[in-house]
């Protein structure tokens, strides 16, 4: 069973920064693309970040382009997110989601269940 | 950046009834196109992707349709387990972008 489970979440003063991670297990981690979708009541669903399976190439929002990394350790089934900068509007719901294919992401046919960042101006 | 539009924002139905969800690109997507349902406190799930092609699992009663600029979401026959927001989101170009969400409504 494919599952993935967000952690690193919480309280965070804006300027400051939080390590999301994506544990996932139940499929071949190494041979899918992943990527971070946020949501806000005010903006709905948001694609931020995809990475390939090999970790090689990263996509990124302009939103958080210079300010978000995403990455991966592929011997750990791990998917992370770092987000420096932090400001009031990154305030979401964080979700890992697993891609379609290893390259590019098309669909997303699996997520997580959520990781709440907050963060205090 | 490719804009995408669903309307309605909110769609009373009653349980049975068939309804029809609409989701415009503001360019040429092709059929790159995806479908999530989304309950409340739960994650997205996918029902369709390439416009029409249903995900592993879900009901026949899901279709969906279009190409281009202009695609449909239809539930035939709508069941209690279906009233929830619907999203669209092209995967035509970087980034992928999301629709702002049809929420289903019990009438």
């Amino acid at each position: 069973e494919v599952q993935m489970l967000e952690s690193g979440g919480g309280l965070v003063q804006a300027g400051g920064s939080l390590r999301l991670s994506c544990a996932a297990s139940g499929f071949t981690f190494r041979s899918y693309a992943m990527s971070w979708v946020r949501q806000t009541p005010g903006k709905g669903l948001e694609w931020l970040s995809t990475i390939g399976g090999s970790g090689v190439s990263t996509y990124y929002a302009d939103s958080v382009k210079g300010r978000f990394t995403i990455s991966r350790d592929n011997s750990k089934n791990t998917l992370y997110l770092q987000m420096n900068s932090l400001r009031a509007e990154d305030t979401a719901i964080y979700y890992c989601a697993r891609g379609s294919d290893e390259y590019y992401h098309f669909w997303s046919d699996y997520w997580g269940q959520g990781t709440l960042v907050t963060v205090s101006s | 950046e490719i804009a995408m539009t669903q309307s309605p924002a909110t769609l009373p139905v009653s349980p049975g009834e068939r309804a029809t969800l609409s989701c415009r690109a503001s360019q040429s997507v092709s059929t790159d196109l995806a479908w999530y349902q989304q309950k409340p406190g739960q994650a997205p799930r996918l029902l369709i992707y390439g416009a029409s092609t249903r995900a592993t699992g879900i009901p026949a009663r899901f279709s969906g349709s279009g190409s281009g600029t202009e695609f449909t979401l239809t539930i035939s026959s709508l069941q209690s387990e279906d009233f929830a927001v619907y999203y669209c989101q092209q995967y035509k170009n970087w980034p992928r972008t999301f629709g702002q969400g049809t929420k289903v409504d019990i009438k």
